[in-house]
């Protein structure tokens, strides 16, 4: 049972918008950054977004990030059938002194 | 450009112990933590610790305290993460990531560079 709730699954269409989110607590992304990462199948995850709402160099701004309060959210617009991947999100818990991800969140493109 | 390059797969009997290593390249290799986190077969990503690279100082997750050991040579730039006393559940792949520099952990808690993920299978 991860720290970090995220849904199992969500799916769109190819051209279509997704959100995936991310519930945590005050110990973790209340006090927190949040960042996400992409793991395609069969590879080492990659950042996607941190500090809640910045993308390092090199990723389309297709991807976004938001928090508020103890939830964050990553969004996909103009989705591609290579973005079909797991998603997970993580962050700092400062009551365990310990790292935390989400379960991870599979996302299909239909 | 960064690279971390991790150890090849191992198989390890229950009760036997592995190390993992990761190699760095491309950065000054004192200057960063490296972390590692684990992914059982169709699982999620675990944070297992964090390991200065400087000085060796080393946070550990509460649920692998006593069976894990990370160290550091920096003369070949190479991390190790120890595991023991193996147990069936313990078969995941192991990845090392670099942390991003900061003075506090949940600063630094964001990984750009990862290695390529090393499987350990813990089986009789």
């Amino acid at each position: 049972q991860s720290v970090l709730t995220q849904p199992p699954s969500v799916s769109a269409a190819p051209g279509q918008k997704v959100t995936i989110s991310c519930s945590g607590s005050s110990s973790n992304i209340g006090n927190n950054y949040v960042s996400w990462y992409q793991q395609l199948p069969g590879t080492a995850p990659k950042l996607l977004i941190y500090d809640n709402d910045k993308r390092p160099s090199g990723i389309p701004d297709r991807f976004s990030g938001s928090k508020s309060a103890t939830s964050a959210t990553l969004g996909i617009t103009g989705l591609q059938t290579g973005d079909e991947a797991d998603y997970y999100c993580g962050t700092w818990d400062g009551s365990l002194s310990a790292g935390v991800f989400g379960g991870g969140t599979k996302l299909t493109v239909l | 450009q960064v690279q971390l390059v991790q150890s090849g797969a191992e198989v390890k009997e229950p009760g036997a112990s592995v190390r993992v290593s990761c190699k760095a390249s491309g950065y000054t290799f004192t200057s960063y933590y490296i972390d590692w986190v684990r992914q059982a077969p169709g699982q999620g990503l675990e944070w297992m610790g964090t390991i200065n690279s400087s000085g060796g100082s080393t946070t550990y997750a509460q649920k692998f305290q006593g069976r894990v050991t990370m160290t550091r040579d920096m003369s070949t730039s190479t991390v190790y993460m120890e595991l023991s006393s193996l147990r069936p559940d313990d078969t995941a792949v192991y990845y090392c990531a670099r942390a991003r520099p900061g003075a506090w952990a949940r600063v630094r808690f964001v990984f750009e560079y990862w290695g390529q993920g090393t499987l350990v299978t813990a089986s009789s």
